[in-house]
């Protein structure tokens, strides 16, 4: 979906820095996602937003962050990367029908 | 807890085969069902949405059924191309959450 866009596209970072990954939609939707896609777990979802300054955790959200100031804008921040962090990072925004579209993805490598 | 099992975990067919690609879900307490498409290194594509209250939807060769008593859904797909190969994945929206929970995917090889 062109209006969700995702930056880096890729990054690689050293073990304990912080990251910070950006989701930007054009969209308005109200509902936004961060999940995270690894071999022989799928997608699972780390936090997701239903609302500017209104966010909760998902299934795997130990280590991260998010914060949404606008409606646009969904950032994840890793508070001191892993190595099991290592990753796949695709955003999503949900509209009004309930469907979700997703970003391209960050392809995130800690060493 | 909701789990969604995708049986195969990948599938062969030879070009112009019509096949099912299944979905099974635990709890048939959804909003909806969504099936995507994602090609190698690339993102998810939204492909068919099927609301709770509707039986299947259909876009162009794709068909997708939902039986939600029997926490089920196919997605057929006509007259196979070697385009359609990708890795196929349906995810269910929880009632009450507004969450996806995903299946694992069945990855789809069409073989010219």
């Amino acid at each position: 979906d062109a209006g969700i866009t995702q930056s880096p596209r890729h990054k690689v970072t050293e073990t304990g820095t912080p990251v910070t990954l950006r989701c930007h939609q054009t969209e308005n939707h109200r509902y936004m996602y961060w999940y995270r896609q690894d071999p022989g777990h799928g997608l699972r979802l780390i936090h997701y937003s239903y609302g500017v300054k209104d966010t909760d955790k998902g299934e795997v959200s130990d280590g991260y962050s998010v914060s949404r100031s606008k409606t646009e804008d969904f950032l994840l921040t890793l508070e001191s990367a892993t190595s099991s962090q290592t990753s796949v990072y695709f955003c999503a925004g949900q509209d009004r029908g309930n469907e979700q579209y997703f970003g391209p993805g960050t392809r995130l490598t800690v060493t | 807890k909701q789990e969604v099992t995708q049986i195969p975990a990948a599938l062969s067919v030879p070009e112009g085969e019509n096949l099912v690609l299944n979905c099974s879900f635990t709890d048939s307490a959804i909003y909806n069902l969504q099936w995507f498409r994602q090609d190698p290194g690339k993102g998810l594509t939204s492909l068919l949405l099927i609301q709770s209250s509707q039986r299947e939807q259909t876009s162009g060769r794709l068909n997708a059924s939902l039986d939600k008593s029997s926490g089920r859904s196919t997605l057929y797909i006509a007259a196979s191309q070697p385009g359609d190969s990708a890795t196929y994945l349906c995810a269910v929206l929880i009632q009450g959450a507004q969450k996806l929970v995903f299946g694992q995917g069945t990855r789809l090889t069409i073989n010219p």
